[in-house]
């Protein structure tokens, strides 16, 4: 079946610092790939996706790049502030005929300190 | 323009109870999604409704079941309560079940059973 693995938080950084997330997921087929945020008392937000491979997916400063060979999908962000404190969690879906469903991450945990 | 909006917000209930949550679409979207997401984990797909049938099925017992009405409004009911069903549970709207369009999320109900 499909699995998403992501790094295990909390990270903790200061402002300012470079952010990775490292995801890799298990899919056969050709996944579409995501990252969410969740803000604290609140859903799910996407952030960023990706559809095919050596996609590259940005919003909001964050990046990540679909990396068939090494089936990963690693989020980044140059320069982070104290609002990206969030939960971060990596996705994938299979495009099928009948119905769908998201496959999620364990989430990461990410505390960005003034 | 309101997005995915559900009820209640937070609830309790105790064991072997029933319970009901709502969820309307975004507007425009007919396709309802619901996952569990229980504390520091990433969440869990239900179920999907399109068309008002439920069209995939995660790996959740019978006592988790739904309703999609005209209106693509959805229901998720879960029956004779365990302590192991407390979580904040998300539905996620979309204007197609294949998966090719982003699924939007509500804020979720949390749901505590004692």
């Amino acid at each position: 079946g499909n699995s998403v693995t992501q790094m295990e938080g909390p990270v903790t950084l200061s402002e300012e610092a470079f952010l990775t997330i490292n995801c890799t997921y298990t899919a056969t087929g050709y996944p579409s790939l995501f990252w969410y945020v969740q803000y604290p008392g609140e859903g799910l937000q996407l952030l960023l996706k990706a559809t095919k491979a050596d996609d590259k997916g940005s919003n909001k400063g964050f990046e990540a790049t679909y990396r068939k060979e090494t089936t990963s999908f690693h989020l980044e962000k140059g320069s982070v502030q104290v609002s990206d404190s969030a939960v971060y969690f990596c996705a994938l879906i299979r495009i099928k005929a009948a119905g769908n469903k998201l496959t999620f991450g364990g989430g990461t945990r990410v505390l960005v300190k003034p | 323009d309101a997005g995915v909006t559900q009820s209640p917000t937070h609830l309790i209930k105790t064991r072997g109870q029933q319970v009901t949550l709502r969820c309307s679409p975004k507007s425009g979207h007919d396709t309802v999604s619901w996952y569990q997401q229980a504390l520091g984990q990433g969440p869990q797909f239900i179920f999907q409704y399109y068309e008002e049938e439920e069209r995939q099925r995660g790996n959740f017992p019978d006592r988790f079941s739904g309703h999609q009405f005209p209106n693509y409004s959805s229901e998720l009911n879960v029956n004779a309560l365990l302590l192991g069903d407390s979580a904040l549970y998300l539905c996620a709207s979309s204007w197609d079940s294949s998966g090719a369009n982003v699924l939007t999320f509500g804020a979720g109900s949390r749901l505590t059973v004692l």
